[in-house]
């Protein structure tokens, strides 16, 4: 057990659609990535959150967006959802912003009908 | 496009046999180097972060080295063990690129009794 918690574990839902994923890190992470994970393709990263503010951007649609509350857990949002966009999501968190190791956690797999 | 190559792309090996793999990044702008241990249906867990040209790290019966010069990472499994089985990942970090990591597709290994 990493000490990073991922909501849903699982969700179902239908083209067109808007989800969100929610993440908590561990106890004393400022740091939070979102990684997303399809069948033909290897872990991707989205996007980097630290204490609250965004700090790296990687390969995130429009029509996702995320965000870090002062608590600093963070949420995934994914709106207009399409079928290729089922997959599954890992958010990691680290204890800082550069070179620490970091912690997955179990990741939500979301299916688009 | 950060282009991470890993090698080879699986390795089936009998249990007692020692391996490695390989992880090839662009040397230009290196920051650091990440490890990670993917096990079926868990979430990649880090095995060890690498900064300085010549760094050699140990974690019981795996070890990394690092050449920065050159833009290459060793893993070494000694004496591999059925739980070793697991997708081992490289992703290495750019300066400036925050906490970015660019994984490569990974190194399956497969160890049989």
């Amino acid at each position: 057990d990493s000490g990073v918690t991922q909501t849903p574990k699982h969700l179902i839902t239908a083209t067109g659609q808007r989800v969100t994923l929610r993440c908590s890190p561990r106890s004393g992470d400022l740091s939070v990535y979102w990684y997303q994970q399809s069948l033909d393709q290897g872990l991707q990263f989205l996007i980097q959150y630290y204490n609250g503010e965004e700090r790296a951007k990687g390969n995130i649609l429009e029509r996702f967006s995320a965000q870090q509350f002062p608590d600093l857990h963070s949420e995934l949002n994914l709106s207009s959802l399409e079928l290729g966009d089922s997959a599954l999501y890992f958010c990691a968190s680290s204890v800082a912003v550069t070179d620490n190791e970091q912690f997955f956690g179990p990741g939500t797999r979301l299916t688009v009908l | 496009i950060l282009n991470v190559e890993q090698s080879p792309q699986s390795l089936h090996v009998q249990e007692g046999d020692s391996t490695n793999f390989t992880c090839s990044f662009p040397s230009s702008n290196f920051y650091a180097l990440h490890w990670y241990r993917w096990e079926t249906a868990k979430s990649p867990e880090a095995l060890f972060v690498m900064t300085l040209n010549g760094d050699e790290k140990k974690k019981g019966r795996i070890s990394a080295t690092l050449n920065t010069k050159e833009g290459y990472s060793y893993l070494y499994i000694k004496g591999s063990q059925p739980e070793d089985s697991a997708t081992y990942l490289c992703a290495p970090i750019l300066t400036g690129g925050g906490n970015k990591l660019t994984f490569g597709t990974g190194t399956q290994l497969k160890v049989e009794l």
